[in-house]
């Protein structure tokens, strides 16, 4: 059983602040590492899929790194805006199968 | 991508009753997944519903429990039998629609609650 730790598992930011949460997993035999926000009562959006050691991908404000040597992965938003409260998920890819995080609850506080 | 619908969005049910959730895809996809959501924990694979084969059960979850049907490349159901408050869970289907590295696309669950 893999085994994809999120921490934390919740956080209050302050709108205009920047912040970050983590997603660990195994190393070994790694294929990829995807990201997911999901808004209450919305479907999971992808926002993310990372494949290689050293990654970093951006979209708007969000961005992510990928260390696939020590098995974690980083996710990074800039100046928190309101519509960023989600939960943001991590999912170990691979087997034709995903294998997820119990997610990072954040929530922007106005 | 792909745009999925669920039914229905939510509902209330009693122990020892049943419910059959409807999941519908705007394109015709091969690999389509049901997962769990139940409070505090992560998303879980019930199992995974190829067209024209049975449907493939993770360990915990069995087919009686959880029939499901994949009559043709857009449409699924998942049936939750004999429901117990146990039961109460977020349940979402997913597609993969093959565009590399399994990223898979969501419908926006059903929310069940058990009494």
């Amino acid at each position: 059983i893999l085994n994809v730790e999120q921490s934390p598992q919740s956080l209050h930011v302050q709108e205009g602040d920047s912040t970050n949460f983590t997603c660990s997993f195994p190393s070994s035999n790694f294929y990829a590492l995807h990201w997911y926000r999901w808004e209450t009562a919305k479907s999971p959006e992808a926002l993310f899929v990372m494949t290689l050691n050293g990654d970093e991908k951006k979209k708007g404000r969000i961005s992510a790194t990928l260390n696939t040597k020590e098995g974690y992965s980083y996710l990074y938003i800039k100046g928190s805006q309101p519509e960023d409260s989600a939960t943001y998920l991590c999912a170990l890819g691979g087997n034709e199968k995903l294998t997820f995080g119990t997610g990072t609850r954040l929530t922007i506080i106005p | 991508s792909a745009v999925i619908s669920q039914k229905p969005s939510r509902d209330i049910c009693q122990r020892g009753t049943s419910l059959t959730i409807q999941c519908q895809v705007d394109s015709q996809v091969t690999m389509m997944f049901w997962y769990r959501q139940q409070p505090g924990q992560s998303l879980t694979l019930i199992a995974t519903a190829n067209q024209g084969s049975e449907a493939t059960y993770e360990s915990g979850f069995v087919i009686d429990k959880f029939p499901i049907s994949r009559p043709n490349l857009t449409f699924s159901t998942l049936t939750v039998s004999n429901m117990s408050p146990e039961d109460s869970s977020i349940y979402l289907c997913s597609v993969e629609p093959g565009q590399g590295f399994g990223e898979q696309f969501f419908g926006p669950g059903t929310r069940l609650t058990v009494l």
